[in-house]
């Protein structure tokens, strides 16, 4: 078990660039989720994958927003001509389904913040 | 919709104070219930978690109760360390559509003074 993994873990842009995030699950871990976390809140859910299928997307997605897992392995978050309100920290997770849905493992996350 | 509400921090403590972080939920239907802790610099850990009502969640010397009655999920430790200082968040799973995702408070920080 290496854990989650996400790169870059830091990343500064100019507002109007875009940047791509990735996350590497753990390799048994069949669901997939980002997660974006500002200064002194929790988590806010953002989208989540089963397989490859991305299955559900939060409101606070906007269309700047994409995320893929093409071959249901890892994934990438693409953020389109960012603006200063992304600046946050982009959290992914992965967990297992079957009997008893195991809790989620959190990477380190990527430290977006855009100028 | 489901939320958690976490009591304001930061909680200031001596090493071997009692901690006691609260934690409530809003919820429809029967969530289990996460605590995570983050220390500096790092992605959020599980702590402990419960799966049903009046289940006891423990490690680390961490311990929290479902408590269904009151929709409470308050994190006890006997004794803290310097080491325990992070923030600490709740959590909830979204019982809508069997996604698996969690839904979290806003956080506590505890800082423990030696």
């Amino acid at each position: 078990d290496t854990g989650v993994s996400q790169d870059p873990r830091h990343k500064i842009t100019k507002r109007g660039q875009n940047v791509t995030f990735r996350c590497d699950p753990i390799s048994e871990h069949n669901r997939l989720y980002w997660y974006r976390q500002t200064l002194g809140q929790g988590p806010e859910f953002l989208t989540y994958f089963q397989n490859e299928a991305q299955l559900e997307k939060s409101r606070l997605l906007s269309d700047r927003f994409s995320a893929e897992r093409p071959k249901g392995s890892f994934s990438t978050l693409e953020i389109q001509r960012t603006e200063q309100g992304d600046s946050a920290m982009y959290l992914c997770a992965s967990s297992s389904t079957g009997v008893g849905n195991s809790p989620l493992h959190f990477g380190n996350g990527t430290r977006l913040t855009v100028t | 919709g489901d939320s958690v509400t976490q009591m304001e921090g930061p909680v200031t403590l001596s090493e071997e104070a009692f901690l006691t972080i609260n934690c409530t939920y809003t919820a429809t239907g029967y969530p289990s219930l996460f605590w995570y802790v983050q220390y500096p610099g790092e992605g959020l850990q599980l702590l402990l978690k419960a799966t049903k009502a009046d289940d006891k969640g423990s490690n680390k010397g961490f311990e929290a109760t479902y408590r269904k009655e009151t929709t409470s999920f308050h994190l006890e430790k006997g004794s803290v360390q310097v080491s325990d200082s992070a923030v600490y968040f709740c959590a909830l799973s979204d019982q809508s559509g069997n996604t698996g995702k969690l839904i979290f408070g806003q956080g506590t920080t505890l800082q423990v003074k030696p």
